[in-house]
């Protein structure tokens, strides 16, 4: 089935630690993102990618890093986490970088503890 | 910058008619879109404006004033299913160059 896989469903994650969120997608979508859910304050863009190759700055990407090496995957680092990086996070492609339907995988829930 | 303001709750009765609205402020518009998310899950596309008008898909519409910085999602017919967060999101030429960016979502509950 098409669409986008996020791995892993859900984390516990020991303050300090480094972590990376995997996004995997088979529609061959050349643009990606990152938000993350907080409650209140609806989805925020961390990352994006327009194409693979390319990735730009969201509204909120401190403590965050995000590679694009290929169209396929679009991993989000957390160098060293922190309790207020404790969110729902949702990876989302679309064709193109001008397009307005994303799909969206089913999201990474992270409790930084 | 952007921002857009959309109410936090609505309730609706099954069978009714319900109308979200969405007001916005951009640097640079190109067009509003509305998602529907049940239950934290994966949010889903449901509808875009880019230009002035009602555009229907099935039980759903969405309209656009870009003169009023204006738009609305309207449920008809509403289904228990119905119930969720309901998101209008616009895309503009800011800071992040045109990548959407999404209200705070509106928690549509609907009663037998």
């Amino acid at each position: 089935i098409a669409g986008i896989t996020q791995a892993p469903t859900s984390q516990i994650l020991a303050a300090g630690r480094r972590m990376t969120l995997r996004c995997t997608q088979d529609m061959r979508h050349n643009a990606m993102y990152w938000y993350r859910q907080d409650l209140g304050l609806g989805l925020r863009l961390i990352h994006y990618s327009n194409t693979a190759g390319t990735t730009g700055k969201g509204e909120v990407p401190d403590g965050y890093s995000v590679s694009r090496a290929n169209t396929d995957d679009f991993p989000l680092t957390l160098a060293s986490a922190v309790p207020s990086q404790t969110s729902v996070y949702f990876c989302a492609s679309a064709p193109g970088h001008q397009e307005f339907g994303y799909t969206f995988g089913s999201g990474t829930r992270l409790t930084v503890v | 910058g952007q921002s857009l303001e959309q109410p936090s709750e609505v309730t609706a009765v099954e069978g009714a008619i319900v109308q979200i609205n969405c007001t916005y402020q951009t640097s640079g518009f190109y067009g509003l879109s509305w998602y529907q998310q049940h239950d934290g899950g994966a949010p889903t596309f449901l509808s875009y404006n880019a230009l002035d008008g009602l555009e229907e898909t099935g039980r759903f519409s969405s309209f656009l004033s870009r003169s009023d910085s204006y738009g609305y999602l309207l449920l008809q017919e509403l289904q228990m299913k119905d119930s969720a967060s309901y998101f209008c999101a616009v895309r503009d030429r800011g800071n992040q160059g045109g990548k959407l960016i999404f209200g705070q979502g509106t928690e549509l509950s609907v009663k037998p």
